[in-house]
């Protein structure tokens, strides 16, 4: 069964700083690597996502992906203390239909 | 942007009662979800179904049962509620095709006494 973790569990970063998450997964066949944002009391939503090894930039995120490290990760240039929030990585195991796997998340802070 | 909607917001349940949890979209997906979010545990699948009158057991189905009447329709029944499945309970729906992308409603507060 695909096992997703993240890191860290929490950070605290000042406004204007870059932000790395992380994420690995189990699953070397996995296909679909996705971060999802999370406010406070909201609804998860898609950010971005990926399907091959390399990196894609949207604005200020930039997710990069290596599979053969079993690792993507979210960088976040400029934070903004609006980026606060539950930051969930979910990932598309091989041959699993539509499932996603996610992972407990990183909670950012990011103080003005 | 699509729709996804849940009944009730939030409910109170005694211990051993039944409770129905609504699912609506208006996406036209074929797939949709429930999830339960924990403190420290992130989502975890309940049950998912990608048809209208199917569904399938998710990574932690126990104590749960799910209804899929419609493809817009899609209900999470726990028969017997306990006080472990006090938790935030969210549906979601995704399309078939090459976008994995999955829409959430905006979830049901669940509290077991």
């Amino acid at each position: 069964q695909q096992k997703v973790q993240q890191s860290p569990e929490s950070l605290i970063v000042p406004e204007g700083a870059m932000t790395s998450l992380n994420c690995t997964f189990s699953d070397s066949a996995s296909q679909y690597f996705a971060w999802y944002r999370q406010h406070s009391g909201k609804a998860p939503k898609a950010l971005m996502s990926i399907f091959s090894n390399g990196e894609k930039e949207e604005g200020r995120f930039t997710i990069h992906l290596n599979k053969a490290s079993l690792h993507f990760s979210l960088h976040i240039r400029d934070s903004q203390p609006s980026d606060s929030a539950l930051y969930l990585c979910a990932v598309r195991s091989g041959g699993s239909n539509y499932k996603l796997t996610f992972g407990k998340g990183t909670l950012l802070t990011v103080t003005p | 942007e699509a729709a996804v909607t849940q009944s009730p917001r939030s409910k109170v349940a005694v211990t051993g009662g039944k409770v129905t949890l609504s699912c609506h979209q208006t996406n036209n997906h074929d797939y949709m979800y429930w999830y339960r979010q924990d403190t420290g545990h992130g989502l975890r699948l309940i049950h998912y179904s990608y048809v209208a009158d199917s569904t399938e057991k998710g990574d932690i189905p126990d104590g749960y049962k799910a209804s899929r009447p419609s493809q817009e329709n899609f209900s999470l029944i726990l028969e017997l509620a306990s006080l472990s499945q006090t938790a935030v309970y969210f549906c979601a729906s995704s399309e078939q095709g090459d976008s994995y992308e999955q829409y959430f409603g905006p979830g049901t507060r669940l509290t077991v006494l």
